[in-house]
């Protein structure tokens, strides 16, 4: 299994542009989450979908923040517009959700700078 | 709040020392996870441990988790300069969470060859 895939890897934008990160999580994971990882701020959980379903995005911080998963092996992060204050790793992470051991398995990251 | 906060911040030992870390948490939990994360690359999982269970090894590794006092420790034996990363705690609160995680600040490990 080629594990969780992101991309693009890297972006650079500037302010006020739309950016739109991709995760293809890893086949047969019924569960999908988004962080943001920021040296101020760690590691924060964004929203998280279970079977395609947004379950909890408590974590999104604002409205210019919109994610789907239109599909088991798909799911997309937007930001519009973007702000310099975007600018972070933000990973994509996917999980079996057995109901008991649920551990995560985390994409590589995009890292996106808002200029 | 974070609901894992791990101790000591940052961590620096020679190779072949053994690397304790902490993580204590505040609500009750279904399990506990340790996760490493190597500068620039995205979280591994290292090890799960479950509420009902005391202690756990796998390899280098041992965890141990006490529930009466909210708090668990990951033990490196035998420390690598390849184990120099971040090491987090993550706890799974359980019910209907559907796995999500509350991770903690890390322990910035730094093992010197």
């Amino acid at each position: 299994d080629a594990g969780v895939i992101q991309s693009p890897r890297h972006e650079v934008t500037e302010m006020g542009q739309e950016v739109t990160l991709r995760c293809k999580p890893i086949s047969g994971h019924n569960s999908l989450f988004w962080y943001r990882q920021t040296m101020m701020r760690g590691l924060e959980l964004l929203i998280y979908f279970n079977n395609n379903v947004p379950i909890d995005d408590s974590g999104m911080p604002e409205d210019r923040f919109s994610a789907k998963m239109p599909n088991a092996s798909f799911s997309t992060l937007k930001i519009q517009p973007s702000e310099p204050r975007d600018s972070a790793v933000y990973f994509c992470a996917s999980s079996p959700f057995r109901g008991s051991d649920n551990e995560q398995f985390f994409g590589p990251g995009t890292r996106l700078t808002v200029l | 709040s974070q609901q894992g906060e791990e101790d000591p911040q940052a961590l620096s030992i020679q190779e072949g020392e053994n690397a304790t870390m902490n993580c204590s948490y505040k609500t009750s939990i279904n399990n506990l996870q340790w996760y490493r994360q190597n500068s620039g690359r995205g979280l591994v999982h290292l090890i799960l441990i479950r509420s009902n269970e005391r202690e756990k090894h796998s390899g280098r590794l041992r965890v141990t988790l006490d529930t009466s006092k909210k708090s668990s420790s990951l033990l490196i034996t035998a420390s690598r300069a390849a184990d120099t990363a971040s090491y987090f705690c993550a706890t799974d609160a359980g019910g209907t969470s559907y796995g999500k995680l509350t991770f903690g600040q890390g322990t910035i490990l730094t093992v010197h060859p």
